[in-house]
């Protein structure tokens, strides 16, 4: 069956390292997403890539980078890890159509802890 | 102004009764509203979607989607124990593909 996974499930860093976090995904979509989950705040859209080469930054991209460069995955990088980038993050993707009939489903995320 | 919201609850429902949530946003533009369901520690699940004016049921849930007011609500029918979680009201706007979510409403189902 076609899933979207996420690893690790769990990490745990020190503030000022690079981290970088997998999303993987077997449905063929052309779109995938990253968000972020605080209390208080909600999902947040972090970034997203509607194809091969192609990324955009969301509402909440400072200190994220991701790059795609396959179909199938795109990592999240968090270059100088910070204490307010601890949360929980998930992956989501989506198939391509016009008209907005783009259904996204989620993996089953990844919570971070910046010391 | 948020651009989705969602009255946060919890909204306490005793089982077999109907829970009712609600969510406005604020993009008239907004082409597509979803609904997903979150355990807590868990990933957002994706319950109902709806695309035009009027109700659409699936089991025992039912969404409803009123474009001129700007609102899209969720009813959950004969409501269980199970059925206690967050719902995320979540909108496409007119530019496509990215979702906009509300805060969640956190429901309480009580036996």
């Amino acid at each position: 069956d076609a899933e979207i996974t996420q690893s690790p499930r769990h990490k745990i860093t020190e503030t000022g390292r690079q981290v970088t976090l997998a999303c993987h995904q077997t449905w063929n979509h052309n779109n995938m997403f990253w968000y972020r989950q605080d209390l208080g705040h909600g999902l947040r859209l972090i970034h997203y890539s509607y194809g091969v080469q192609d990324t955009n930054k969301g509402e909440v991209s400072d200190g994220y980078s991701v790059s795609r460069s396959n179909t199938e995955d795109l990592p999240l990088t968090l270059e100088s890890a910070a204490s307010s980038q601890t949360s929980v993050y998930f992956c989501a993707s989506s198939e391509s159509s016009s008209g907005g009939y783009n259904e996204q489903f989620f993996g089953p995320g990844t919570r971070l802890t910046v010391l | 102004q948020k651009e989705v919201e969602q009255n946060s609850g919890p909204l306490s429902v005793p089982e077999g009764a109907i829970a009712s949530l609600n969510c406005t946003y604020s993009d008239r533009g907004s082409q597509s509203f979803f609904w997903y369901r979150q355990y807590s520690g868990k990933s957002p699940e994706l319950i109902m979607s709806i695309y035009s004016n009027g109700d659409k049921e699936d089991g025992r849930f039912t969404a409803q989607l009123n474009k001129a007011s700007q609102y899209v609500s969720l009813l959950i029918r004969d409501s269980q124990p199970s059925d206690s979680a967050t719902y995320l009201c979540a909108v496409m706007g007119a530019a496509g593909n990215k979702l906009t979510f509300g805060g969640g409403t956190r429901v309480l189902v009580k036996p």
